[in-house]
């Protein structure tokens, strides 16, 4: 089994419905990310959380929200999906570990489609 | 802020050619340095890192060197491969980001054989 699983890996959605992503992992890390990835602009942080109880806004939060379940779990979700919300979105983690020497394991992405 | 700058693509090489991706980058404090490599439908993975001036990181053929006076993690393989195809990213982490990863926009690679 995969270190980090995303579900579902594609999606295709109308606008105005609710979109749930789920990203699990067998790490034990306790730091969780979801960045989006659009072509020609790379990935952009959207939330992460450094525990269960420790959840951040990333750069572009607006339109989404998230839930950490439990250590392994955190979820993304999009109240109200949009056009623009069309992406490919990855969840990671990383090791607390030694700052300066954090290295994050990607799942293997999420693609959404909003019609 | 914290910023990468890594160099357009698409990149299209023979196989066997030599491969530069430049990379320069914008941060507080002493940055660690990383280069990411995704592969057609699969997720980013590391590819080699660097946490200090002057360090080299290196994988799979590939190196890269943390220049602190130029502010650079140049990519480089001597002799690419039909497998070494992918988006490459580089990116930053500065503690005063709390440790969260900058990635530049990524670069295309394709090798032709």
């Amino acid at each position: 089994d995969a270190d980090v699983t995303q579900t579902p890996r594609n999606r295709i959605t109308k606008t105005g419905k609710r979109i749930m992503l789920e990203c699990s992992q067998t790490k034990g890390h306790d730091r969780m990310y979801w960045y989006r990835q659009d072509p020609g602009l790379g990935l952009r942080l959207i939330y992460y959380s450094f525990d269960v109880k420790d959840i951040n806004k990333g750069e572009i939060s607006d339109g989404y929200s998230v839930s950490r379940q439990a250590q392994a779990k955190f979820s993304l979700s999009l109240e109200s999906a949009i056009p623009n919300q069309t992406a490919l979105y990855f969840c990671a983690t990383s090791d607390a570990g030694q700052p300066g020497a954090n290295v994050l394991t990607f799942g293997a992405g999420s693609r959404l489609t909003v019609l | 802020g914290n910023s990468v700058t890594q160099m357009e693509g698409p990149v299209t090489l023979s196989e066997e050619a030599f491969l530069t991706i430049n990379c320069t980058y914008t941060a507080t404090g002493y940055p660690s340095l990383f280069w990411y490599v995704q592969y057609p439908g699969e997720g980013l993975q590391l590819l080699l890192k660097a946490t200090k001036a002057d360090d080299k990181g290196s994988n799979k053929g590939f190196e890269a060197t943390y220049r602190k006076e130029t502010t650079s993690f140049h990519l480089e393989k001597g002799s690419v491969q039909v497998s070494d195809s992918a988006v490459y990213f580089c990116a930053l982490i500065s503690g005063g980001s709390n440790y969260k990863l900058t990635f530049g926009k990524g670069t295309l690679l394709t090798v032709n054989p």
